[in-house]
């Protein structure tokens, strides 16, 4: 079945440690997103991406990496720099132009800094 | 900048009317609206394109007014499966690149 697959659905991570997501889709999209959740903020976007090896800050970039080298993958790294990195964390990919355009959203990672 | 929803939240018997407002200081180019279900991911519901169109399907159904820059979500004869949160997603670039959520609409539908 085609979807997106995020890894790990829970991460711990200590005070100063960078920490990296997984997002692999299968569903030959050219686009993919990164958002951010927080409770009563909405979905925010950190980075996206609309091609191979490009990829544009969205409105909370500070403190996180993106890195696009195939199209089916988009890792997300939160750095020791992002002040507040405990959130749930979303990735989505989309053919804009094609059909709806709709955002298919992975399960999410839930990310925990003690 | 985040559209602004209204209600933040709202709780319904099974079986009332709700509707869930998206505005924006910004021109629209297009509306998405998303359902969340607690601890799961966003799901798609529809897509409003400027041209001041209506859509829907089942009892769900959406307008989108250029002019005003805002969009209205309407859930008619609420089920419980409705119960989430909703989200509308803009867009003002004239593609479907970049969406920028609202901070969402609490619903519960109650027996």
């Amino acid at each position: 079945d085609g979807g997106i697959t995020q890894s790990p659905k829970y991460l711990f991570r200590k005070e100063g440690q960078n920490v990296t997501l997984s997002c692999e889709q299968n569903l030959n999209h050219d686009a993919m997103y990164w958002y951010r959740q927080d409770p009563g903020q909405g979905l925010r976007l950190i980075y996206y991406s609309q091609i191979v090896n490009d990829f544009q800050k969205g409105d909370i970039a500070e403190g996180y990496s993106v890195s696009r080298e195939k199209k089916e993958s988009f890792p997300l790294t939160v750095t020791s720099a992002q002040k507040n990195p405990t959130a749930f964390y979303l990735c989505a990919s989309n053919s804009p132009g094609v059909g709806t355009g709709e955002l298919f959203f992975g399960e999410g990672s839930r990310l925990t800094v003690l | 900048q985040q559209p602004v929803q209204s209600p933040q939240a709202v709780i319904l018997r099974e079986g009332e009317d709700a509707v869930i407002n998206c505005s924006s200081s910004k021109a629209l180019y297009s509306v998405h609206w998303y359902r969340q279900k607690h601890g799961e991911a966003p799901v798609f519901l529809m897509i409003l394109l400027k041209g001041g169109e209506q859509k829907g399907h089942d009892k769900i159904s959406a307008s989108f007014n250029e002019k005003k820059q805002q969009s209205s979500l309407y859930l008619t004869a609420s089920q419980l499966s409705y119960s989430g949160t909703y989200f509308c997603g803009i867009n003002s670039g004239g593609s479907n690149y970049k969406l920028t959520f609202g901070k969402g609409t609490l619903l519960t539908v109650n027996p």
